[in-house]
């Protein structure tokens, strides 16, 4: 069974990075076709994709939505299975809860989810 | 960007109603298009793959439709456990992206 997890601060300054972790396991993230995908979604909001990882020959790689582009980096640890956010120069709109799933690659979802984090941006 | 407009955005509705939520892309997305239940406090989940096949521990009451811009859930003889938010998320084009949800409430 697969299984996601988050970890992190949950209180990050105003300007300063967010970084968040999330632990994969019963499946290796190096293995398959999967892409590895972190959302976000504010309080009483919706949901908002950040971006995606993959391996390369999965025709893999980084891809990420324009708005956070500059800001935020995805990516892998395959010794500690692990997949990571880093979104920098934070404010008060980036406060959301942050989770990260797996993407099969075949346009078919995101399954599973982890719990989530929230995570707020405040002084 | 391929933007998704989910309608409505709230629903109130009975025990037993057949509900439907539809969900119109802005670019031809094929039946790349998936739908997620979120219940307050977790996570979404998985309900639907390419528009119409249902997961595999997803009760056959719910089902999709539809191809190209026009997608719709339904959901037959709304059960208790059903009243959540629903949204749907194009995996066709990037940036993928989300529906704006609707809440299913009860009446």
């Amino acid at each position: 069974q697969v299984q996601l997890q988050e970890s992190g601060p949950e209180l990050v300054k105003p300007s300063q990075t967010l970084s968040l972790t999330c632990a994969v396991s019963g499946t290796s993230i190096s293995s398959g076709t999967y892409f590895w995908n972190w959302i976000r979604q504010p309080a009483g909001k919706g949901l908002e994709w950040i971006g995606r990882i993959g391996r390369v020959y999965s025709g893999g790689g980084t891809r990420y939505t324009p708005s956070f582009e500059g800001r935020v980096t995805i990516s892998m640890d395959t010794s500690k299975n692990q997949v990571s956010l880093t979104l920098t120069s934070v404010t008060a709109a980036d406060t959301a809860t942050y989770y990260c799933a797996r993407g099969d690659g075949n346009y078919r979802g995101f399954d599973p989810w982890g719990q989530g984090i929230r995570v707020t941006v405040s002084s | 960007d391929v933007q998704l407009t989910q309608s409505p955005s709230f629903l109130s509705a009975s025990i037993g109603d057949t509900v439907t939520i539809t969900c119109r892309a802005s670019q031809d997305i094929r039946n790349s298009l998936a739908w997620y239940q979120q219940r307050p406090g977790m996570a979404p989940s998985l309900l639907i793959v390419l528009a119409s096949i249902l997961q595999s521990d997803v009760p056959s009451r719910f089902s999709g439709s539809g191809s190209g811009t026009q997608f719709t859930l339904t959901i037959d003889s709304l059960q208790p456990q059903d009243f959540a938010t629903y949204y749907c998320q194009q995996l066709q084009i990037y940036p993928l992206s989300f529906g704006g949800g609707t809440k299913v409430q009860i009446k």
